[in-house]
């Protein structure tokens, strides 16, 4: 569904660096998440946003930081990166309470 | 507390077999949702249950939630090669907000 986007698609980074992980949305939904998926543990919420002014912590928050530019724009940033990182991350959108994913950013960290 | 138990983590079926996934909570809940990853895709939503006892039905999935409100199952009959893939309970956990199961992995031998 390219209605949620994310960039990049895959990224490689070493241990140390800053990376910012990207999510647009062209659905007109006020709501925004930011997931991890790691082999196992299913998908555990980051962080969320139900509008430009509101963020909230989710149940792994630590090491990550997120900024909300936009309705339609939710960005994810790892301020410095390490191994334990390494994982699949989705972005998703809602009205009400179906959720839309973005396609995922898979990302190593070295 | 919020986490949301989901068994089997894995299963094998040949082609033309029932599959049934189960999630269990030690709180009662107050709707859960389902949903299915595609291997290399992103979760999509599939149903939403908020009654006591309710049963919902989408062609060969039928999807049940408990008396009690503490647990959900999916089931699928005669199992196809596109049923592939890892089917998630999602439990609502405040407004709009969601926490996911670990998942289960369902492959189909054909």
């Amino acid at each position: 569904d390219a209605d949620v986007t994310q960039t990049p698609r895959n990224r490689i980074t070493k241990t140390g660096k800053r990376i910012m992980l990207e999510c647009s949305q062209t659905k007109g939904h006020d709501r925004m998440y930011w997931y991890r998926q790691d082999p196992g543990l299913g998908l555990r919420l980051i962080y969320y946003s139900f509008d430009v002014k509101d963020i909230n912590k989710g149940e792994i928050s630590d090491g990550y930081s997120v900024s909300r530019q936009a309705q339609a724009k939710f960005s994810l940033s790892l301020e410095s990166a390490i191994p334990n990182q390494t994982a699949l991350y989705f972005c998703a959108t809602s009205r009400f309470d179906e959720q839309f994913f973005g396609p995922g950013t898979r990302l190593t960290v070295l | 507390g919020q986490q949301v138990m989901q068994i089997p983590q894995y299963q094998h079926v040949q082609e033309g077999e029932d599959f049934t996934t189960y999630c269990n909570s030690s709180t009662t809940l107050s709707n859960i949702q389902w949903y299915k990853q595609r291997p290399g895709g992103h979760p999509v939503f599939l149903i939403q249950l908020v009654k006591s006892g309710e049963v919902k039905k989408q062609k060969r999935l039928t999807f049940q939630f408990g008396e009690a409100k503490k647990n959900s199952s999916l089931h699928i009959t005669a199992t196809q090669t596109t049923d592939v893939g890892t089917y998630f309970c999602a439990r609502n956990v405040g407004t709009y907000k969601y926490i996911f199961g670990t998942g289960t992995r369902l492959k189909v031998l054909a």
